[in-house]
């Protein structure tokens, strides 16, 4: 069965203090791994895909790297609006939904 | 443009009383998802669409739960008999076809069941 683990579940940073948020996965055939941020309240917004290993993606502050086992989400010197709870999720080959994690929260103070 | 809208934002029912869930996707997505999201849980995969059809219900939690696509637009998820572990925020999503990776979400519909 295809296992999505996000870690840690929670993350207080101070603004300015970059850190990282993992997903590792146990999937047969990936086809995709999908990071989504979610506002209290509101649905998961997309931000990257990532096809293979090796693979990174930016946008703005967040960077999103790929390994054959885990991804990770680096937050490069992060601001109060980047506070949101952060979901890593995969879709394999021959089938059509994604598969979440259960989601990093993730809190910045200014 | 327009992204994906679900109705109500907000549900309150009673227990085993029937809801009616509606998810308008994107204009032109013929691919549609409903997913639960329950307190403690993830995101959790209900169902999905390809134009009106439905291939893949394994993942409908109970037979209580049944879902419709008409026009290729429009879809609602019907719930019977409502339980207090229905409780729960659901989900739709959209993409251009099944075989597009992304899938593009809605706000959700809270529904609580007294």
């Amino acid at each position: 069965e295809d296992q999505v683990t996000q870690s840690p579940e929670a993350l207080r940073l101070q603004e300015g203090e970059s850190s990282s948020l993992n997903c590792s996965y146990t999937v047969s055939g990936l086809r995709g791994l999908f990071w989504y941020r979610q506002d209290p309240g509101k649905g998961p917004e997309f931000l990257f895909t990532l096809y293979s290993a090796g693979e990174e993606k930016e946008k703005e502050r967040l960077k999103a790297t790929l390994t054959k086992k885990e991804s990770f989400l680096h937050i490069t010197a992060p601001k109060p609006e980047d506070s949101a709870t952060y979901l890593c999720a995969v879709r394999v080959s021959n089938d059509y939904k994604l598969s979440f994690g259960a989601g990093t929260t993730v809190t910045v103070r200014a | 443009g327009a992204g994906v809208s679900q109705s109500p934002s907000n549900k309150v029912t009673e227990k085993g009383k029937d809801v009616e869930l509606r998810c308008d996707p994107i204009s032109g997505h013929t691919a549609l998802y409903w997913y639960r999201q329950s307190l403690g849980q993830g995101l959790e995969f209900l169902i999905y669409f390809q134009g009106n059809s439905a291939p893949d219900k394994s993942g409908l939690p109970s037979d209580r739960f049944s879902a419709e696509r008409t026009g290729g637009s429009v879809s609602t998820l019907t719930i019977q008999r409502t339980q207090q572990e229905d409780s729960a925020v659901y989900l739709c999503a959209s993409s251009p076809s099944v075989s597009y990776n992304e899938q593009f979400f809605g706000p959700g519909t809270r529904l609580t069941v007294l």
